[in-house]
């Protein structure tokens, strides 16, 4: 199976603020890599694929980078809304793995 | 408006077992690949199983290969997860997925339901 291991595990930051949030995959995955955000008591909800492409609606604060095995997630002019967990996935093949999560607090 | 709620979850005696639906509007599950991903309380997400557009085709995570079953039901635009020999580890709130990009191999997600909790307990 493909580990997929996020860092920081939790974050706090100040309204905004630029933040970054790695995730790296245990072998190569090309750039078959997603981000979610979960808000606390939410679905996930779907921001990135294909490592740096985001999906409808999702706002240009939001950006993706990486392949191979290191990836990036930053999200710029931080909000309070923008508390939530970040999980990355991969879907390079299955099992589908995610990273352990990111806990991104506001200050 | 894509939409996809879960529903049938809640509190079952280990063993037992439990069928989970996922109603699926403003688009049809048959010809779309749809997946099941859970989530135990406090922890991260964990996929479970996928089914092929077709409808032919299922992967399971070895958590669940042999225990849980995917099925689709096209009249009712329907797709179920049939969950047996449940045990506490099993307890989660479970989410069905549309998958929405795909390496050729598996892929990741567009919309999400809201989920709906399993509760495996004495």
């Amino acid at each position: 199976d493909i580990q997929m291991t996020q860092s920081p595990s939790s974050l706090s930051a100040s309204v905004g603020d630029r933040v970054t949030i790695t995730c790296r995959a245990s072998q190569g995955i090309s750039n078959y890599l997603a981000w979610f955000q979960q808000k606390p008591g939410k679905a996930p909800k779907s921001l990135i694929f294909a490592a740096s492409s985001l999906h409808g609606g999702v706002p240009s604060k939001f950006s993706g980078s990486g392949s191979g095995t290191d990836f990036t997630l930053t999200i710029t002019s931080l909000q309070p809304e923008d508390l939530a967990t970040y999980y990355c996935q991969q879907y390079d093949s299955y099992p589908i793995t995610f990273g352990q999560g990111t806990r991104l607090e506001i200050k | 408006q894509v939409q996809v709620v879960e529903s049938g979850g809640g509190v079952v005696q280990p063993g037992r077992s439990l069928r989970l639906s996922c109603a699926a509007s403003g688009f049809t599950l048959n010809g779309r690949v749809m997946h099941w991903v859970r989530q135990a309380p406090g922890k991260g997400l964990e996929w479970v199983a996928v089914m092929s557009s077709d409808g032919t085709s299922k992967t399971y995570a070895d958590s669940v290969k042999g225990r849980f079953t995917m099925s689709r039901d096209d009249s009712k635009n329907t797709l179920y997860l049939e969950m047996n020999s449940l045990s506490p580890g099993d307890t989660a709130i479970y989410y069905c997925a549309r998958e929405s990009h795909s390496s050729g191999r598996c892929g990741t997600f567009d919309y999400w339901g809201q989920g709906t909790l399993v509760t495996v307990s004495s």
